[in-house]
């Protein structure tokens, strides 16, 4: 286990479809964060788990968003009725359980929206 | 609010000058996280610094160093003799308080493009 991985890399979708992102975190990581990234701009937060559990989640995650950790390992994010606006990068990020050591992200999933 | 402010959109600087990023935040927090990220081409943040708000020594790293001025809200990043390699986006980062007690949610800057020319 070398790291965060996310699938897919790039996704190219029809608006109104559709999209399912999964990341694997670091195997020993209970925590797991999923950020957007648009272009030109930083990484913006969306929700973050404890283990399986769904602590916090940003006003950006619309109700057409969800993200399910089950048994606490990998995570998924889905994206119903996509619209050109949620093309971005999606990154996820996981990091230890202790306070504030710092998070390890993955490469991310592009999603372009036509 | 949290917000973490990189004023420099684009740097450009020819190889083995040192350059300087700039980053300001804005809490309310008594207790808080910077952090530096970069961002190379291939997409994925890498890690480069954590520094928490009780801890004000500038540290260097290599060609790296950091210098935090809590008076100022300021956590300043600098690359000595910088290289090519050194080519990517640079985000600074504040760490949120989240609903659990040391959750790391980052509010980002925009971050700064930074391109050393050989």
């Amino acid at each position: 286990d070398t790291g965060v991985s996310q699938d897919p890399r790039h996704k190219i979708t029809k608006r109104g479809q559709n999209v399912t992102f999964r990341c694997d975190p670091i195997s020993e990581h209970n925590r797991l964060y999923w950020y957007r990234q648009t272009l030109g701009q930083g990484p913006e937060f969306l929700t973050y788990f404890q283990n399986e559990a769904q602590l916090e989640k940003s006003r950006l995650l619309s109700d057409r968003f969800s993200a399910e950790r089950p048994k606490g390992s990998f995570s998924t994010l889905e994206i119903q009725r996509t619209e050109q606006g949620d093309s971005a990068m999606y990154l996820c990020a996981s990091s230890l359980g202790t306070a504030n050591t710092e998070a390890f992200f993955g490469q991310g999933t592009r999603l372009t929206v036509v | 609010a949290q917000k973490v402010t990189q004023a420099q959109t684009e740097i450009s600087v020819v190889e083995k000058e040192d350059v300087t990023l700039d980053c300001v935040y804005e809490t309310r927090d008594t207790t808080y996280y910077l952090f530096w990220y970069k961002q190379p081409p291939s997409g994925e943040l890498v890690f480069l610094i954590r520094r928490n708000s009780f801890d004000e020594q500038n540290e260097i790293s290599g060609r790296y160093s950091w210098n935090f001025q809590k008076s100022t809200s300021s956590f300043n990043f600098t690359i000595t003799a910088s290289q090519v390699v050194d080519s990517a986006v640079y985000f600074c980062a504040l760490s949120s308080r989240g609903v659990i007690q040391g959750a790391q949610k980052l509010v980002f800057g925009q971050g700064t493009r930074l391109t050393i020319n050989p």
